[in-house]
This record gives structure tokens, sequence and C-alpha cells, in this order.
């Protein structure tokens, strides 16, 4: 079956510009969740949202950044007025409802930002 | 709080020797922890995870991990390792009373060596 999947692959952008990334999930997954992979780092948590619930925003790093998603599919990833330091793979996941911290997350391919 | 600590930002190995990349973890309760590979230019793939019902887990690829509570290590083992095997590695923590976003650490370089 189908992954998650994310687009664009690929997205330069000028410094100040705004910017859109796009997350497909497994279709019947209720959680998703948002990533940032700076070069040679770990993935630093950013979004998550589940269901009908509130979204958890505590990984947002400035107000630049803000998330969607409609209902339990597409969700939007918008940074606005980039900086070069927003250059990273911006990371999708989603899983069923996690009712414990040991459901599995599936992850997109990515998002590979980069700010000139 | 949680987090994750890999105490190897490189391993190199060469083919058919045994590998073992190190994780240590910090966790207010109980944690759930995986191992994820990340091979150049695709997605995360899941290893394996510790979930409470085994010490010892075997995931895919001839990977296992051994949780270890009194020293907070989850290393993860190959007894001989393939080219294939070449890649980046994520030690991860869950916490389930939070927030069920992932920690991952900062990641371990695995290269092998004909």
């Amino acid at each position: 079956g189908a992954g998650v999947s994310q687009s664009p692959s690929n997205k330069v952008t000028e410094k100040g510009k705004d910017v859109e990334l796009r997350c497909d999930p497994i279709s019947g997954h209720t959680a998703l969740y948002w990533y940032r992979q700076r070069l040679g780092q770990g993935l630093e948590f950013l979004i998550y949202f589940q269901g009908n619930s509130a979204p958890d925003k505590s990984g947002l790093p400035s107000d630049r950044f803000s998330a969607e998603r409609t209902g339990e599919s597409v969700s939007t990833l918008t940074i606005q007025r980039t900086q070069q330091e927003d250059s990273a793979v911006y990371l999708c996941a989603s899983s069923l409802e996690p009712t414990s911290g040991a459901v599995r997350q599936y992850f997109g391919p990515g998002t590979r930002l980069t700010v000139t | 709080a949680q987090s994750v600590t890999q105490l190897d930002s490189h391993v190199s190995v060469s083919e058919g020797t045994p590998v073992l990349l190190r994780c240590n973890y910090s966790s207010s309760y109980s944690p759930s922890l995986f191992w994820y590979v990340q091979h150049p230019n695709k997605g995360l793939q899941l290893l394996l995870k510790y979930t409470s019902a085994a010490t010892l887990v075997k995931g895919i690829n001839g990977f296992e991990a051994e949780f270890k509570k009194s020293e907070t290590s989850f290393h993860l083992t190959k007894p001989s390792a393939h080219m294939s095997d070449a890649a980046e590695y994520f030690c991860v923590v869950s916490d389930p009373a939070g927030r069920r976003a992932l920690t991952f650490g900062s990641g371990t370089r695995l290269q092998v060596q004909p």
C-alpha cells in the first residue's frame, strides 16, 4: 500500500520568501507529525496532530512556522519569511492513534529545503 | 523530560565483523525505545522497537538490541556487518506519558569497509 508521501522533494527558495510543504499520511492514520532534520543532526520534533484535538505546537521554533491539517488527511507546513537557518530536511510521519508510546511512526521521504 | 545520547557519531567496521552502536537514554517513565535506519537519499526505516515485553529485541536485517535498565542503555548490535548496512542509525525514545512524539538521538554513521 501507499506510504507517507511528501511534496516537493526538493525546494530552493530565497531568504525572506514563504514556503509551503505538503504531507499526505497513510490512509487511516489519525496521528501526524512534522520533524526537522538539520545537516548531520537527529530529528527535531515540530508539531503533532491527533484527530480533532488541538495540535501540539510545542516544537515549532518560531512564529514563522505554522501547520494545518484537514481532518485526518493532508497536512501543510508553512514557513514564512524563510531564513538560512531554516535549511533542513522536513520529515512527516503518521501513525495509528498513539494509545501508547510504542505505536510505530511511518516516515515520508522528506522535503529538502534550501534557503539561499 | 526524555533524552537520547548516541555515544559515537561515526563507527567504521570491516565487512563480516560485529557491529556495536551505543545508545543511552534518559526518561522519567518506562520508555519505549526504537532504532531507525536512514540510508542515503531514503526515508527512515524502523529496525526494531522495545516495549517492555522482552529485554532482547530482534529486528530486521539481523540487528538486535538489548534494553538494560540498570545502565539506561539500548545498544544496537549485529554479529556480522554487510556492505548494505552502511547508513545513519538513530536511537529514539518515546515517552508514553508525553505527547507521543519521538525524541531522536543525533545519529551514528556506520561505515562498512570491504
